[in-house]
């Protein structure tokens, strides 16, 4: 149980291009979804908490226009990476949960490469 | 503000050899949660254990084992008999109250390498 499905993998794009993650709890109902970005050799940095429903809650120094945020249902959550640029390029990780105080559950990550 | 520290950036051992990850962790919460999670070098986190605050029992599942000591505010782990297969990153996290709530805090990561 717990499963946590995130696509697309992998994606290398061109510099400019808009790219779209999906997230999804296969078992569950997330209440809340979380964004993560990794860089190589560091921990997971949050970029943003969702809730079903509502917007999108940012950590400090996260640009919400460049991160779009959409959590529509209590098994989806989108991030979309506006415009995206070589610096942009990372370990993109979401993960789910049913309730505040109980483990959050991972997709698989994705590595965004941009050109 | 919460923290959590994993001391050990890196930690090399042969098969076979019990190996202790150490993490300690700050909080002004009197309620909050530990967690340890694995990254194998596939990129995805697999969850291994949750602990509350006012759990302080040990734990032991299978070769894993977790000594929780709220006096040193550490949270350890350890693996028995280690395996090629546990080679990976292993991250300790930290869930508290308040305004942080539902967020997890994670240490830095200990990377593991098990030589056969």
């Amino acid at each position: 149980g717990a499963v946590v499905s995130q696509h697309p993998s992998r994606v290398i794009c061109k510099s400019g291009t808009s790219v779209k993650i999906e997230c999804r709890s296969l078992d569950f109902q997330a209440t809340t979804m979380f964004w993560y970005r990794q860089f190589p050799k560091q921990s997971l940095m949050l970029m943003a908490t969702s809730n079903e429903g509502s917007k999108a809650t940012y950590e400090q120094g996260v640009e919400k226009d460049k991160f779009l945020i959409n959590h529509a249902s209590l098994t989806l959550s989108t991030l979309t990476v506006t415009s995206a640029h070589p610096e942009d390029s990372s370990f993109y990780i979401c993960s789910a949960t049913e309730a505040g105080d109980q483990p959050q559950h991972f997709g698989d990550g994705t590595r965004l490469s941009i050109l | 503000a919460q923290k959590v520290t994993q001391a050990q950036t890196e930690i090399s051992v042969v098969e076979k050899e019990d190996v202790t990850l150490d993490c300690v962790y700050e909080t002004r919460d009197t309620t909050y949660y530990l967690f340890w999670y694995k990254q194998p070098p596939s990129g995805e986190l697999v969850f291994l254990i949750r602990r509350n605050s006012f759990d302080e029992q040990n734990e032991i599942s299978g070769r894993y084992s977790w000594n929780f000591q709220k006096s040193t505010s550490s949270f350890n782990f350890t693996i028995t008999a280690s395996q090629v297969v546990d080679s990976a990153v292993y991250f300790c996290a930290l869930l508290g109250g308040g305004t942080s709530y539902g967020k997890l805090t994670f240490g830095q990561g200990t990377i593991l390498t098990v030589h056969p």
